[in-house]
């Protein structure tokens, strides 16, 4: 059973465009929704992450949507460059058995932005 | 802070085989995870460790695999016999506390044949 579905699987945009990464999940005890950047050849690393009290979060140009209704949460990139091209992972666990701990991922997006 | 590391950074072995992965955390992390990446399943966690005790095994996909962390600075997964379905990039990673971000090293890409 998926607790976390992530799509567009590929997603190409052109520099400066928006590219929005959709990941819906089922268990309504998941508290804390972390997105995470992963290179070729390299670990993911964390980018930024929500928790259900707020409806939106933004780091410069990265900004989380959060939608607790629908239990959906996206993430866009506002003028994205070609260095922003690597893969996305979303990710939910319930940060009351500490965030970390038992970390359900997406399948992963691979965004390419095209100069 | 070099990061967590990982070694090998690419294994070849052959089916039957024992493989043995490395890793060395963050120092001063109290947590460290092995996380299994393939196409199919994405990223899965198997274990993980707090201050050198295995806490949660219940992802180890079989008595296959096995992992230890003798000390806060060095862990291993080790899986014997492998078989070609073990064939995945392994990661390790690490953090300060269980609510803390997550530093992952950068895998161990294992190839069973």
């Amino acid at each position: 059973q998926q607790q976390v579905k992530q799509s567009p699987q590929s997603l190409i945009v052109q520099k400066g465009g928006i590219p929005i990464i959709n990941c819906a999940y089922e268990n309504t005890a998941f508290d804390y929704f972390p997105w995470y950047q992963q290179f070729p050849g390299k670990g993911p690393a964390l980018l930024i992450a929500i928790r259900p009290d707020v409806s939106e979060k933004k780091e410069g140009r990265f900004t989380i949507s959060f939608n607790k209704s629908a239990k959906q949460f996206s993430l866009h990139i506002m003028d994205s460059q070609p260095g922003d091209s690597a893969t996305y992972f979303c990710a939910a666990s319930m940060r009351s058995g500490g965030s970390n701990y038992k970390l359900t991922f997406g399948k992963g997006t691979l965004l390419t932005v095209n100069p | 802070d070099a990061g967590v590391i990982q070694s090998p950074r690419h294994e070849v072995t052959e089916m039957g085989q024992e493989v043995t992965l490395r890793c060395k955390p963050i120092s001063g992390h109290d947590y460290l995870f092995w996380y299994r990446q393939t196409m199919m399943r994405g990223l899965e966690l198997l274990i993980y460790f707090n201050n050198n005790v295995p806490i949660d095994d219940s992802g180890m996909p079989e008595d296959r695999f096995s992992a230890k962390m003798p000390n806060a600075s060095f862990s291993t997964l080790k899986i014997q016999p492998s078989e070609p379905r073990d064939s995945a990039v392994y990661f390790c990673a690490s953090s300060l506390r269980l609510s803390s971000p997550l530093h992952f090293g950068n895998g161990t890409r294992l190839t069973v044949t």
